[in-house]
């Protein structure tokens, strides 16, 4: 079964300090995978996208994520993080028939000055 | 265009009581979709639209919620006999059909069952 693992409830970083937020997913194909960042109240917005060709991924905000196959994984960076980027962010997997997407639990990211 | 609204943005509603909600997506997106959040969780899909077409319903979706899209524009959730378990965020998107999984989500409509 698909599944996406945000192994990072929450965390902490210092305004201008990089950041790191992992994200492993289980799929059984080539998987489409999504970063999504959702402030309080508001609806989801998608920093990034990967769907084949250079792992590297660059998004929105000053956001890239990189696409590793052999782990699984598609982790979200950022060199420096600002404080306005305090927010949840939720890393994805596009399921079968292009319409279904399977969220992780999310991981809330605090910046402290 | 004015993006995905949804209305209303916060409903607190009686255990017992039926309520619905509407989205309004993006005029040219024949796709649209209707998620649900539950606090600290991420969103899990409920259903989905091709134009007036409900192409796909996930089983979290009980007897108790009817989703509509009439005339391919806009879409209602209603749920019947609200019950507790029914307080999430229940967020709408849409999309085109060749943009698979290019999604623009509405701001979302938090229901309260008292």
């Amino acid at each position: 079964a698909q599944s996406v693992t945000q192994p990072d409830i929450h965390i902490t970083v210092s305004e201008g300090a990089s950041l790191e937020l992992r994200c492993n997913y289980s799929y059984g194909a080539t998987p489409y995978l999504f970063w999504y960042v959702q402030s309080p109240g508001q609806g989801l917005q998608l920093l990034l996208k990967y769907f084949s060709g250079d792992t590297l991924v660059q998004g929105i905000k000053g956001f890239e994520a990189e696409f590793k196959r052999s782990q699984s994984s598609f982790n979200l960076r950022k060199p420096s993080v600002h404080w306005s980027d305090a927010a949840e962010y939720f890393c994805a997997v596009g399921g079968t028939g292009g319409f279904k997407t399977i969220f992780g639990a999310g991981t809330r990211l605090f910046v402290k000055a | 265009d004015t993006g995905v609204s949804q209305n209303p943005r916060h409903k607190i509603t009686k255990r017992g009581q039926n309520v619905t909600f509407r989205c309004d997506p993006i005029s040219e997106h024949n796709r649209l979709y209707w998620y649900r959040q539950t606090l600290g969780q991420g969103p899990e899909f409920l259903t989905y639209f091709q134009n007036e077409a409900q192409l796909e319903k996930s089983r979290l979706l009980s007897d108790r919620f009817s989703a509509e899209r009439p005339k391919g524009s806009f879409s209602t959730l209603e749920i019947q006999r609200t019950e507790q378990g029914d307080s999430a965020m229940y967020l709408c998107a849409s999309s085109l059909e060749r943009d698979n999984y290019g999604y623009t989500f509405g701001s979302g409509t938090r229901l309260t069952v008292v």
